[in-house]
């Protein structure tokens, strides 16, 4: 099943403790990117790939790191988290324009 | 500053009527607009689309009219059912922005029986 997954789905860490999102996809994609989605915000883009070791920043980059080694595998890291990092995170990724996404990820700071 | 805007947060309709949602956007440089659905506790799944050489796209029941001079789209639903009830989030991409998305902030349909 052609899919994109994210783990974990649900995460409640403290401040300054390092974490990372994974994100998985069988698609073949070249394309992944990572989204959070805050209430009256709608989805925000963090990070983008167009391919393997080609990233770049999205809307809101900030306390945000990527890296993209190899072409199914696109990991969010969160060096130093702090409380308004919490958020709901997705990560997507398309052949073209068409955005396919994961399940998301609940991330609480506290 | 949010470029493509969804200024209808909530909308309700009963069974079976039509459902307009609406989505209106600032730059001129998009040229490609998407409609996406979500449920809650799940990622957001492409509903339809539409490229700007178009100003109407169909697919079943879900259609989507866009008119580039006043910067307005609409995603109509016809009839509408139940199992639509999710939040609904317009998209817009510029050719020259590779395959990024500006996304609204989504309206909520409730589709009641």
């Amino acid at each position: 099943e052609a899919q994109v997954t994210q783990n974990p789905r649900y995460l409640i860490t403290v401040t300054g403790k390092k974490l990372t999102v994974t994100c998985s996809q069988n698609m073949n994609h070249e394309y992944m990117s990572w989204y959070r989605q805050d209430p009256g915000l709608g989805l925000r883009q963090i990070y983008y790939s167009m391919n393997v070791e080609v990233t770049d920043k999205g809307d809101v980059p900030e306390g945000y790191k990527v890296s993209r080694k190899e072409k199914r595998n696109f990991p969010l890291i969160l060096e130093s988290p702090s409380p308004n990092q919490t958020s709901l995170y997705f990560c997507a990724s398309s052949p073209g324009v068409e955005q396919y996404f994961g399940p998301g990820t609940r991330l609480t700071v506290t | 500053d949010q470029q493509v805007k969804q200024n209808s947060p909530s909308l309700s309709v009963q069974e079976g009527r039509i459902s307009i949602l609406n989505c209106d956007y600032t730059n001129s440089m998009f040229d490609y607009f998407l409609w996406y659905k979500k449920y809650p506790a799940e990622g957001p799944t492409f509903l339809i689309s539409i490229s700007s050489i178009k100003d109407k796209n169909e697919d079943g029941r879900f259609t989507v009219f866009l008119n580039k001079s006043a910067k307005h789209l609409s995603l109509h639903i016809v009839p509408s059912q139940p199992g639509d009830s999710a939040v609904y989030f317009c998209a817009a991409s510029a050719r020259n922005s590779g395959y990024a998305l500006n996304f609204g902030k989504g309206t909520s349909l409730l589709v009641t029986p």
